[in-house]
């Protein structure tokens, strides 16, 4: 199992720019979510899904959009960048536990800057 | 709002001590929890999972607990080696599907 790859691994971007930022994941893991972690605030959740065609928000959701259209996919997509928005990205899957979200296996990141 | 705290922020020791990475939540209601590790410039490697029912788990070296009543968990790592040098996070739901973060120790175990 590749487990969960994201691509790409860095990018830069001009403010207004839009972009896609890729996440799979090979472990038919039916809860999958994206974070952003910023230097002194640790990792915050954005989005985050339960389950194909289902969505939702996250702690820190503006600007970002999310679909899940398969159980492997979950793209985030960034419509207009910002500088506020140069971060690392995460993606990260689990198990559908009794209630919530079991052990999340995370992919290697994405390294955004927006000049 | 759940907000976690991760003392010490940072911690230097010499190689084959036995150390203590401490986390707490505002609110003791945590569901599972998970302790990751992260090397620099990498993503996050799952360490330990405590789950509901559970109240610690081994793996090696490492342990971890938690205590329910009071929304905080320890993770022990025993003998210290320099290959333990990362930043270690911890993470809670509390029955959601939303876990809440850490800002993590900074571990540097000196050869």
């Amino acid at each position: 199992n590749a487990g969960v790859t994201q691509t790409p691994k860095f990018q830069v971007l001009k403010t207004g720019q839009s972009m896609t930022l890729q996440c799979a994941q090979d472990m038919n893991h039916e809860y999958m979510s994206w974070y952003r972690q910023d230097p002194g605030m640790g990792l915050r959740l954005i989005h985050y899904s339960v389950g194909a065609g289902i969505t939702d928000q996250g702690e820190v959701p503006n600007g970002y959009n999310v679909s899940r259209s398969t159980t492997e996919d979950f793209p985030l997509r960034l419509l207009s960048a910002a500088p506020s928005q140069t971060s690392v990205y995460f993606c990260a899957s689990s198990y559908q536990g009794l209630a919530g979200a079991n052990e999340q296996f995370f992919g290697p990141g994405t390294r955004l800057t927006v000049l | 709002k759940q907000e976690v705290t991760q003392i010490p922020a940072a911690l230097s020791v010499p190689e084959g001590e036995n150390l203590v990475l401490n986390c707490s939540f505002t609110d003791s209601a945590i569901y599972n929890l998970q302790w990751f590790r992260q090397d620099p410039g990498k993503g996050l490697t799952s360490l330990l999972l405590i789950q509901s029912s559970q109240r610690e788990q081994t793996s090696g070296r490492l342990n971890a607990s938690l205590d329910k009543s009071s929304g905080r968990s320890t993770l022990y790592i025993a003998a210290s080696q320099p290959g333990d040098s990362a930043t270690y996070l911890c993470a809670g739901t509390s029955g959601t599907y939303k876990y809440i973060f850490g800002t993590g120790t900074r571990l540097k175990v000196l050869a």
